[in-house]
């Protein structure tokens, strides 16, 4: 398995507070990946990163913010967590290839409930 | 239109059959094809992938591409019941820096023993 931990793996927590999930990897990738799935849309891209301090916005990132300090972490941050934002968020990580584009490994995934 | 489709299902196949999974996609710029299983409540978990037209096999799964058609299929023969999970398909897309992947919603497969 592709070293990926996410943490937490649950969290509840309310509405108005800023929520901040990690993504650790331990296979030195290049790209990192931050998607949200939820019943009926399936996976959506949140925001991604292509190196330390390079991000850019996925299809969903309204309220979403990221970090990426180092090559092995990749914050996503909810900086007021809204009902809305409930759902299950994957961190993925690929390498790079010049030719073609390589798979997404992803982690186990972290279960969000804003009440 | 959705840029990745495929039949929600449940596909029901008796152990033992095969099972057929489909996806059409609208990007024809697309080069890159990925099947993911993912059982409840888990992470997707990569499958197979495919670059060039024509059927690629790995032991009971083949992925069949067809990019004149849009069209990405998988085959699973001597379905088991461990088989049963939700089937994604995944299609990259150019994307500023690198690219995406676009997730189909995923075809839920039931192997009944």
């Amino acid at each position: 398995d592709a070293g990926i931990t996410q943490s937490p793996r649950h969290k509840v927590t309310e509405t108005g507070t800023p929520v901040t999930l990690r993504c650790h990897q331990t296979e030195n990738h290049r790209y990192m990946y931050w998607y949200r799935q939820d019943p009926g849309h399936g996976l959506r891209l949140i925001h991604y990163s292509y190196g330390v301090k390079d991000t850019d916005k996925g299809e969903v990132s309204d309220g979403y913010s990221v970090s990426r300090s180092k090559t092995e972490d990749f914050l996503l941050t909810l900086e007021s967590a809204t009902s809305s934002q409930t759902s299950v968020y994957f961190c993925a990580i690929s390498e790079v290839s010049a030719a073609v584009a390589q798979p997404q490994h992803f982690g186990d995934g972290t279960r969000l409930s804003i009440l | 239109q959705k840029e990745v489709e495929q039949n929600s299902g449940p596909l029901s196949v008796p152990e033992g059959a095969i099972a057929s999974l489909n996806c059409t996609y609208s990007d024809r710029g697309s080069q890159s094809f990925f099947w993911y299983r993912q059982y409840s409540g888990k992470s997707p978990e990569l499958i197979m992938f495919i670059y060039s037209n024509g059927d690629k096999e790995d032991g009971r799964f083949t992925a069949q591409l067809n990019k004149a058609s849009q069209y990405v299929s998988l085959l699973i023969r001597d379905s088991q019941p461990s088989d049963s999970a939700t089937y994604l398909c995944a299609v990259m897309v150019h994307y500023n820096q690198g690219g995406k992947l676009i997730f189909g919603q995923g075809t839920e497969l039931s192997v009944k023993p």
